[in-house]
């Protein structure tokens, strides 16, 4: 099993809908969470980071971790043109000491206006 | 000021050549990564360096050979380069997980 997997896409969504991007992880030790987003030909820049069960939220941005479904989402809310963008899930596991980040491959968004 | 830069953000060069990438963050962090982005968007880590020593060094090739002067800075240097190398290269400066990066270098072998 792939350490983090997320569905490539494309996730279409019209203007001012809730895009959801989902993630899921592998049975490690993990330790957290992040979502970055990626515009095309640009460096991936951090969106949201959860470290606990439940929700947080941030603006139109809600993170959403279930660890006992090892799962990770992503909500967008009232989403813009401006979010068309691929999304990244990443994950640090702590089992061998690693802190560095474990990306999927991202989920490319299309905000349609 | 740019937090991770990384220069060049383009480089193309023939097989067999050497080169070397240089980055550098002004955050005062103590972990800085390399990773390389492939044709297909997945994002996989290189190295790692926490104070200026190598903590991780995934399965890349011993022609890769990341160099840390001081805890702001680590170089890549990449021997005898090969058409495979051709990909987006960039590092990141990281603290509790979470990392900023630099701009990339899109390397292109031909």
């Amino acid at each position: 099993q792939k350490e983090v997997e997320q569905n490539s896409g494309p996730l279409s969504v019209p203007e001012g809908a809730i895009a959801s991007l989902n993630c899921t992880y592998s049975d490690r030790v993990s330790q957290s969470f992040f979502w970055y987003r990626q515009y095309s030909g640009k460096s991936p820049e951090l969106i949201m980071s959860i470290y606990s069960n439940g929700d947080k939220e941030d603006g139109r941005f809600t993170a959403q971790l279930n660890k006992a479904s090892q799962y990770v989402s992503l909500l967008i809310r009232d989403s813009q043109p401006s979010d068309s963008a691929t999304y990244l899930c990443a994950a640090t596991f702590m089992d061998t000491g690693r802190r560095a980040l474990t990306f999927g491959s991202g989920t490319r968004l299309q905000v349609q206006p | 000021d740019t937090a991770v830069s990384q220069t060049p953000k383009y480089l193309v060069t023939q097989m067999g050549n050497d080169k070397s990438i240089k980055c550098e963050q002004n955050l005062g962090h103590d972990t800085m990564y390399w990773y390389k982005q492939d044709s297909k968007k997945f994002l996989k880590i290189m190295f790692s360096y926490n104070n200026k020593e190598l903590i991780i060094n995934e399965t890349v090739p011993n022609r890769f050979s990341p160099k840390s002067p001081d805890k702001a800075h680590l170089n890549l240097h990449i021997n005898s380069l090969e058409l495979g190398d051709s990909a987006v290269y960039f590092c990141a400066s990281q603290k509790s997980g979470e990392a900023f990066f630099g701009q990339g270098t899109r390397l292109t072998v031909v």
